[in-house]
């Protein structure tokens, strides 16, 4: 089946250093796999972050990055310096847009517990 | 905005003991989901719903039944509550375009499920 494997958690990091979340994917059923990060802030529920369809792209939000390659079969997410309210659970996460119709059904990670320090 | 609510927040139920969990969003959203979420554990699919009275099952169906009789609501029920069970599950929604989804979930804040 599809899975996806991400950077094992807690991970805690100092303000305004840089940080990097692993993630891989497997994706046996889908032939052109979409890919997501979803972030969970403290007292919040769990929400999009970023996505990219197309495999090669970059797609941004809040200072994050992640790029999309299909040859490593990776979605690493990436910020050049955080800040403390980046603190969050962050969840990698794959589907299938263009043969899935309406369904939007997702496959996720384990998420990644991040804690900034001041 | 919207806001997708679940009732109840914590439930605590008994061994065998069957337990709804129930799901409202007011975002006008076709598809509706249930993931289970285990500590420690990524979110698992139990059921789905594109549509009023569709269901679709997820990877982790078995000891579930759901119900989507209003466009607006799913709930889920644990058919046999398990000893010792802890977990997480959060409904969700989400919207499509021309016929496809989007892709962005909107998640509930979940219900946490204790069995004794």
């Amino acid at each position: 089946g599809d899975s996806v494997t991400q950077t094992e958690g807690p991970v805690t990091v100092s303000e305004s250093e840089s940080l990097i979340i692993n993630c891989t994917y497997s994706a046996t059923s889908i032939a052109y796999p979409n890919l997501f990060w979803y972030v969970r802030y403290p007292g919040e529920g769990l929400q999009l972050l970023l996505k990219v369809i197309t495999a090669g792209q970059k797609g941004s939000s809040r200072g994050f990055e992640a790029t999309y390659n299909k040859e490593t079969t990776s979605f690493h997410l990436q910020k050049a310096s955080v800040q403390e309210s980046d603190s969050a659970v962050y969840y990698c996460a794959l589907g299938d847009l263009n043969t899935g119709g309406l369904s939007g059904k997702l496959t996720f990670g384990e998420g990644t517990q991040v804690t900034v320090i001041s | 905005g919207g806001i997708i609510t679940q009732t109840p927040k914590f439930l605590i139920g008994q061994e065998g003991q069957k337990l709804t969990l129930k799901c409202q969003q007011n975002f006008n959203h076709d598809t509706m989901y249930w993931y289970r979420q285990d500590s420690g554990k990524g979110l698992r699919l139990i059921y789905y719903s594109i549509t009023e009275n569709d269901l679709q099952k997820g990877d982790l169906s078995e000891g579930y039944d759901a119900s989507r009789e209003k466009k607006s609501s799913f709930s889920l029920t644990v058919t046999s509550a398990q000893k010792n069970e802890m977990a997480v599950f959060l409904c969700a929604s989400s919207i499509s375009l021309l016929g496809r989804n989007t892709g962005q979930l909107y998640f509930g804040e979940g219900s946490k499920l204790t069995v004794l």
